[in-house]
Protein backbone atom coordinates (compact mmCIF):
# COMPACT_ATOMS: atom_id res chain seq x y z
CA UNK A 1 0.00 0.00 0.00
CA UNK A 2 0.93 3.64 -0.63
CA UNK A 3 1.77 5.24 2.08
CA UNK A 4 1.13 9.49 2.60
CA UNK A 5 3.15 11.17 4.81
CA UNK A 6 2.06 14.82 5.56
CA UNK A 7 3.44 17.53 7.63
CA UNK A 8 2.92 19.42 9.56
CA UNK A 9 0.23 17.85 11.31
CA UNK A 10 -0.64 21.05 12.93
CA UNK A 11 -0.27 24.30 11.29
CA UNK A 12 -0.89 27.60 13.67
CA UNK A 13 -1.30 30.77 11.55
CA UNK A 14 -2.83 33.96 10.86
CA UNK A 15 -5.15 35.77 8.47
CA UNK A 16 -3.30 37.04 5.31
CA UNK A 17 -0.38 34.20 5.75
CA UNK A 18 0.91 31.82 3.10
CA UNK A 19 0.51 28.71 4.18
CA UNK A 20 2.05 25.74 2.93
CA UNK A 21 1.53 21.56 3.59
CA UNK A 22 3.80 18.91 2.09
CA UNK A 23 2.50 15.44 1.33
CA UNK A 24 5.01 12.89 0.70
CA UNK A 25 4.25 9.21 -0.53
CA UNK A 26 6.22 6.30 -0.40
CA UNK A 27 6.63 5.56 -3.82
CA UNK A 28 6.18 7.12 -6.90
CA UNK A 29 2.10 8.29 -7.58
CA UNK A 30 2.92 10.49 -10.82
CA UNK A 31 0.31 13.44 -10.51
CA UNK A 32 -2.55 11.81 -9.11
CA UNK A 33 -2.86 13.54 -5.94
CA UNK A 34 -5.60 15.67 -4.56
CA UNK A 35 -6.34 17.62 -1.54
CA UNK A 36 -9.37 18.26 0.84
CA UNK A 37 -10.38 20.11 3.16
CA UNK A 38 -12.16 19.19 5.94
CA UNK A 39 -14.74 21.17 8.52
CA UNK A 40 -15.48 19.82 11.86
CA UNK A 41 -18.97 17.80 11.40
CA UNK A 42 -19.06 18.22 8.29
CA UNK A 43 -17.80 15.83 4.83
CA UNK A 44 -14.59 16.88 3.37
CA UNK A 45 -14.63 18.83 -0.32
CA UNK A 46 -12.36 18.34 -2.61
CA UNK A 47 -9.95 21.79 -3.62
CA UNK A 48 -7.36 20.64 -6.19
CA UNK A 49 -6.53 17.28 -7.98
CA UNK A 50 -3.87 16.25 -10.65
CA UNK A 51 -1.94 17.74 -8.44
CA UNK A 52 -2.32 21.02 -9.72
CA UNK A 53 -6.43 21.23 -11.52
CA UNK A 54 -8.65 23.56 -9.05
CA UNK A 55 -12.13 21.96 -8.14
CA UNK A 56 -15.09 24.27 -9.52
CA UNK A 57 -15.71 26.87 -6.84
CA UNK A 58 -12.65 26.78 -5.00
CA UNK A 59 -11.00 30.07 -4.82
CA UNK A 60 -7.91 30.77 -6.76
CA UNK A 61 -5.68 31.30 -3.35
CA UNK A 62 -5.50 27.65 -2.93
CA UNK A 63 -2.86 25.86 -5.76
CA UNK A 64 -1.16 22.34 -5.82
CA UNK A 65 2.39 21.21 -6.77
CA UNK A 66 4.63 18.61 -7.41
CA UNK A 67 4.94 14.98 -9.05
CA UNK A 68 5.81 11.71 -8.32
CA UNK A 69 6.55 11.14 -4.72
CA UNK A 70 6.58 14.98 -3.18
CA UNK A 71 3.22 17.49 -3.07
CA UNK A 72 2.06 20.99 -1.92
CA UNK A 73 -0.34 22.61 -1.15
CA UNK A 74 -0.41 26.36 -1.15
CA UNK A 75 -3.07 28.96 0.26
CA UNK A 76 -1.45 32.33 -1.21
CA UNK A 77 -3.66 34.62 1.83
CA UNK A 78 -5.18 32.54 4.72
CA UNK A 79 -8.78 33.45 4.85
CA UNK A 80 -10.45 33.74 8.36
CA UNK A 81 -12.94 30.72 6.51
CA UNK A 82 -9.42 28.51 5.80
CA UNK A 83 -9.30 27.61 9.05
CA UNK A 84 -10.01 23.61 8.88
CA UNK A 85 -8.00 20.11 8.37
CA UNK A 86 -6.46 19.46 5.29
CA UNK A 87 -6.25 16.14 3.65
CA UNK A 88 -3.96 14.64 0.83
CA UNK A 89 -5.30 11.55 -0.96
CA UNK A 90 -3.57 9.49 -3.34
CA UNK A 91 -5.15 8.56 -6.78
CA UNK A 92 -2.90 6.18 -8.14
CA UNK A 93 -3.75 3.11 -7.46
CA UNK A 94 -5.61 0.72 -4.92
CA UNK A 95 -6.15 0.78 -2.01
CA UNK A 96 -6.58 4.67 -1.75
CA UNK A 97 -4.96 6.09 0.94
CA UNK A 98 -5.17 9.62 2.52
CA UNK A 99 -2.47 11.10 4.60
CA UNK A 100 -3.03 11.62 8.40
CA UNK A 101 -4.20 15.30 8.20
CA UNK A 102 -3.02 18.88 9.00
CA UNK A 103 -4.78 20.57 11.39
CA UNK A 104 -4.63 24.80 10.23
CA UNK A 105 -5.37 26.80 13.12
CA UNK A 106 -6.15 30.56 13.77
CA UNK A 107 -2.41 32.33 16.12
CA UNK B 1 -31.36 18.92 -5.73
CA UNK B 2 -28.40 17.16 -6.37
CA UNK B 3 -27.34 14.82 -3.48
CA UNK B 4 -26.18 11.67 -1.72
CA UNK B 5 -27.58 10.80 1.39
CA UNK B 6 -26.66 7.91 3.39
CA UNK B 7 -28.88 6.26 5.73
CA UNK B 8 -28.54 2.63 8.00
CA UNK B 9 -25.81 3.19 10.21
CA UNK B 10 -26.45 2.57 13.80
CA UNK B 11 -25.30 0.72 17.12
CA UNK B 12 -24.31 -3.20 16.17
CA UNK B 13 -22.85 -5.70 18.31
CA UNK B 14 -19.48 -7.56 17.92
CA UNK B 15 -19.44 -9.35 15.02
CA UNK B 16 -22.85 -8.63 13.66
CA UNK B 17 -23.63 -7.36 10.52
CA UNK B 18 -25.00 -3.88 9.36
CA UNK B 19 -25.86 -2.49 5.72
CA UNK B 20 -25.50 0.97 4.77
CA UNK B 21 -27.39 3.10 1.71
CA UNK B 22 -26.94 6.01 0.19
CA UNK B 23 -29.49 7.74 -1.97
CA UNK B 24 -28.47 9.46 -5.16
CA UNK B 25 -30.57 12.32 -6.41
CA UNK B 26 -29.91 14.86 -9.56
CA UNK B 27 -27.16 12.56 -10.44
CA UNK B 28 -26.89 9.04 -12.09
CA UNK B 29 -25.19 6.80 -9.68
CA UNK B 30 -24.11 4.02 -12.72
CA UNK B 31 -22.82 6.77 -14.39
CA UNK B 32 -19.90 7.07 -11.97
CA UNK B 33 -17.47 5.17 -9.95
CA UNK B 34 -18.30 4.92 -6.29
CA UNK B 35 -16.80 4.79 -3.05
CA UNK B 36 -17.30 4.38 0.63
CA UNK B 37 -14.87 6.43 2.85
CA UNK B 38 -15.00 6.04 7.10
CA UNK B 39 -13.93 8.44 9.27
CA UNK B 40 -13.27 7.44 13.30
CA UNK B 41 -14.37 10.29 15.52
CA UNK B 42 -11.18 12.28 16.05
CA UNK B 43 -8.99 10.71 13.37
CA UNK B 44 -8.42 10.85 9.63
CA UNK B 45 -10.13 9.46 6.84
CA UNK B 46 -9.93 6.08 5.65
CA UNK B 47 -11.06 4.54 1.82
CA UNK B 48 -13.47 1.72 3.00
CA UNK B 49 -14.42 0.55 -1.18
CA UNK B 50 -15.38 1.42 -4.62
CA UNK B 51 -17.71 0.32 -7.30
CA UNK B 52 -16.50 0.92 -10.89
CA UNK B 53 -18.99 1.54 -13.76
CA UNK B 54 -18.82 -1.96 -14.97
CA UNK B 55 -19.00 -3.73 -11.51
CA UNK B 56 -15.39 -4.13 -10.30
CA UNK B 57 -14.66 -3.54 -6.80
CA UNK B 58 -12.07 -2.64 -4.44
CA UNK B 59 -11.41 -2.77 -1.37
CA UNK B 60 -8.32 -2.33 1.17
CA UNK B 61 -7.21 -5.35 3.34
CA UNK B 62 -8.81 -3.87 6.52
CA UNK B 63 -12.27 -5.01 5.05
CA UNK B 64 -11.69 -7.54 2.30
CA UNK B 65 -14.18 -10.62 2.57
CA UNK B 66 -15.92 -8.59 5.38
CA UNK B 67 -17.75 -5.88 3.61
CA UNK B 68 -19.72 -5.87 0.13
CA UNK B 69 -20.19 -2.34 -1.63
CA UNK B 70 -23.09 -3.05 -4.53
CA UNK B 71 -25.02 -1.05 -6.70
CA UNK B 72 -29.04 -1.34 -7.76
CA UNK B 73 -29.67 1.14 -10.57
CA UNK B 74 -33.02 0.85 -10.77
CA UNK B 75 -32.89 2.69 -7.04
CA UNK B 76 -30.25 5.18 -7.83
CA UNK B 77 -28.75 3.60 -4.92
CA UNK B 78 -25.35 2.57 -3.23
CA UNK B 79 -24.87 -0.05 -0.40
CA UNK B 80 -22.24 -1.30 1.73
CA UNK B 81 -23.15 -4.38 3.40
CA UNK B 82 -21.18 -5.23 6.67
CA UNK B 83 -20.11 -8.08 8.06
CA UNK B 84 -18.19 -9.80 10.94
CA UNK B 85 -18.40 -6.37 12.97
CA UNK B 86 -15.15 -5.01 14.55
CA UNK B 87 -15.00 -1.67 17.19
CA UNK B 88 -12.16 -0.59 14.74
CA UNK B 89 -14.49 -0.25 12.07
CA UNK B 90 -16.81 2.32 14.29
CA UNK B 91 -17.10 5.52 12.44
CA UNK B 92 -18.82 7.84 10.56
CA UNK B 93 -19.32 6.47 6.95
CA UNK B 94 -19.31 8.79 3.90
CA UNK B 95 -20.63 8.16 0.23
CA UNK B 96 -18.55 9.88 -2.16
CA UNK B 97 -18.73 10.01 -6.06
CA UNK B 98 -15.56 9.37 -7.97
CA UNK B 99 -14.76 11.88 -10.10
CA UNK B 100 -15.21 12.38 -13.94
CA UNK B 101 -13.88 15.17 -15.78
CA UNK B 102 -15.21 17.13 -18.66
CA UNK B 103 -13.68 14.48 -21.47
CA UNK B 104 -15.30 11.50 -19.76
CA UNK B 105 -11.54 10.31 -17.89
CA UNK B 106 -12.72 8.79 -14.33
CA UNK B 107 -10.24 9.86 -10.97
CA UNK B 108 -10.28 8.39 -8.22
CA UNK B 109 -10.95 11.20 -6.20
CA UNK B 110 -14.25 11.91 -4.35
CA UNK B 111 -16.11 15.65 -5.65
CA UNK B 112 -19.39 14.51 -3.76
CA UNK B 113 -20.10 13.37 -0.35
CA UNK B 114 -23.25 12.72 1.58
CA UNK B 115 -23.72 13.88 5.36
CA UNK B 116 -22.27 10.78 6.29
CA UNK B 117 -24.01 8.20 8.98
CA UNK B 118 -22.72 6.67 12.46
CA UNK B 119 -21.66 3.22 12.72
CA UNK B 120 -20.81 1.81 16.14
CA UNK B 121 -19.74 -1.20 17.40
CA UNK B 122 -20.27 -2.04 20.76
CA UNK B 123 -21.53 -4.40 23.12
Amino acid sequence: DIQLTQSPSFLSASVGDRVTITCRASQGISSYLAWYQQKPGKAPKLLIFAPSTLQSGVPSRFSGSGSGTEFTLTISSLQPEDFATYYCQQLNSYPLTFGGGTEVEIK
Amino acid sequence: EVQLVESGGGLVQPGGSLTLSCAASGITLLNYDMHWVRQATGKGLEWVSAIGTAGDTYYPGSVKGRFTIYRENAKNSLYLQMNSLRAGDTAVYYCARGLRDSGGYHYQAFDMWGQGTMVTVSS
